[in-house]
């Protein structure tokens, strides 16, 4: 079946340096991609989506781009900080049936950044 | 996130006790979700619900059941519980008109 996943499994990362997250697609149906943030203990929080009809997206410090060619994803952090580590997963969001969506999570990376 | 809240936040049991898990949120949400996690294989959906009235299995349903009591409410069960159903469970909500979900803060269950 299709899936969504994570080319790294984990990222060290000193502080004050970019952070770049990886994620494969494969579903062509997957029109709209979440990137959330979780902390150890946590549920995950939502950090910023994006559409397919777009290539990029910015929040703050973050910047998620799209490559539809490739079906490929990625978060970029601008100079991460402690309380960014965290596992960040990606998530496809596919139309499951008339007006309802499902989300498909990948496996998750662990961002690790060094003081 | 504080506006969707789960009990317990621990539980440990024994194989063929059955347990609830809860989940409350003051969102107003209409859709409300049960994920599952597990190490190394991601958050995966167990049951979902769009209303008061409509219950739908997602990927790993086996072994679990759900009750959406009101709209703020949905509870997970399981009926006899497995030592493989140990794991990380994750409730979350969306509005009809966004498709991104609210994660409460889980409930890590044990089944010894």
């Amino acid at each position: 079946g299709e899936s969504v996943g994570l080319h790294l499994p984990t990222l060290s990362v000193q502080e004050g340096d970019n952070s770049i997250i990886n994620c494969a697609y494969s579903n062509s149906a997957s029109d709209y991609f979440i990137w959330y943030k979780q902390e150890s203990g946590k549920g995950p929080q939502f950090i910023i989506d994006i559409r397919s009809n777009m290539d990029k997206r910015q929040g703050q410090r973050v910047t998620v781009l799209l490559n539809k060619t490739v079906k490929h994803l990625s978060l970029q952090i601008a100079a991460t900080q402690p309380g960014d580590s965290a596992v960040y997963f990606c998530a496809e969001n596919i139309v499951a049936g008339a007006g309802s969506y499902q989300l498909t999570f990948g496996k998750g990376t662990k961002l690790s950044v060094i003081p | 996130d504080a506006d969707v809240t789960q009990t317990p936040r621990n539980r440990i049991t024994k194989t063929g006790k059955r347990i609830m898990l809860e989940c409350s949120q003051t969102k107003g949400h209409d859709r409300m979700y049960w994920y599952r996690q597990d190490p190394g294989l991601g958050l995966r959906l167990i049951y979902y619900s769009f209303d008061v009235k409509d219950i739908n299995k997602g990927e790993i349903s086996d072994g679990y059941s759900v009750s959406r009591q009101a709209q703020a409410k949905f509870s997970l069960s399981l009926e006899s519980a497995i030592p493989n159903q140990t794991a990380l469970y994750f409730c979350a909500t969306s509005d009809a008109s966004r498709r991104e979900q609210f994660f409460g803060p889980g409930t890590r269950l044990t089944v010894l």
